[in-house]
């Protein structure tokens, strides 16, 4: 049973420029969350996709969106990419139902905008 | 809002010993859940102990345990036998009951374990 898979795993980015992360959620998870998390911080909600719709939303501007499709699988998009979005990004996955408490984390993506 | 704090940024203990983290939160909600995650340097982050907060037992697992204090709001990790291997940064997480805030973490700033030989 594959658990939650991210990708890229790092990538280098000029300011300015957009970028799209990807992550597959844990099998018969069906909600996905991406947290942004800089070094030396706690992880930071950003959003969460449940029926391929955004539900929640953390303090983060509309640079930063995102898709979820059939497969529960999820991207995370960002634009005019800004330094101090350069962080780790971590995409959790869990399950709606009543004992969806246990939330999976992938490795995450490296992003480093320069 | 929910808040949770760790007051603790670094911490060091030797091999086989015990140690304790420290973390509070604050909130209005009265049916949550407090977990505590290990981020070793791989950076993956890894569930190490969960509390739902209408159970009044501390949860266990294996050489970890809980001292859940829901009056106080505090919730501490105690690493029991502590090994090579626990060397990580530890996270506390709130996360509301809920189906629609399954997922949506609230975490503290961390506290950076070292366990020494």
């Amino acid at each position: 049973d594959a658990g939650v898979t991210q990708s890229p795993t790092h990538l280098i980015k000029t300011r300015g420029q957009q970028v799209t992360l990807r992550c597959s959620p844990k099998s018969g998870h069906d909600t996905v969350s991406w947290y942004q998390q800089a070094l030396g911080q706690g992880p930071q909600f950003i959003f969460q996709y449940y029926e391929e719709e955004e539900r929640q939303r953390g303090n983060f501007p509309d640079r930063f969106s995102g898709h979820q499709f059939p497969n529960y699988s999820s991207e995370l998009n960002v634009n005019a990419l800004l330094l101090g979005d350069s962080a780790l990004y971590l995409c959790a996955s869990s399950y709606r139902g009543p004992s969806g408490n246990t939330i999976y984390f992938g490795e995450g993506s490296w992003l480093t905008v320069v | 809002a929910q808040t949770v704090t760790q007051s603790q940024p670094e911490m060091s203990v030797q091999e086989a010993e015990t140690v304790t983290l420290s973390c509070t939160y604050d909130t209005s909600e009265n049916n949550y859940y407090l977990f505590w995650y290990k981020q070793p340097p791989s950076r993956q982050m890894i569930l190490v102990i969960r509390q739902e907060a209408y159970k009044q037992q501390n949860a266990t697992e294996n050489r970890f345990s809980v001292n859940f204090q829901k009056a106080a709001k505090s919730f501490s990790l105690k690493i029991s036998d502590s090994q090579l291997g626990d060397t990580a940064m530890y996270f506390c997480a709130f996360m509301k009951r809920g189906s629609s805030n399954t997922g949506k973490l609230i975490f503290g700033q961390g506290t950076t374990l070292q366990v020494k030989p």
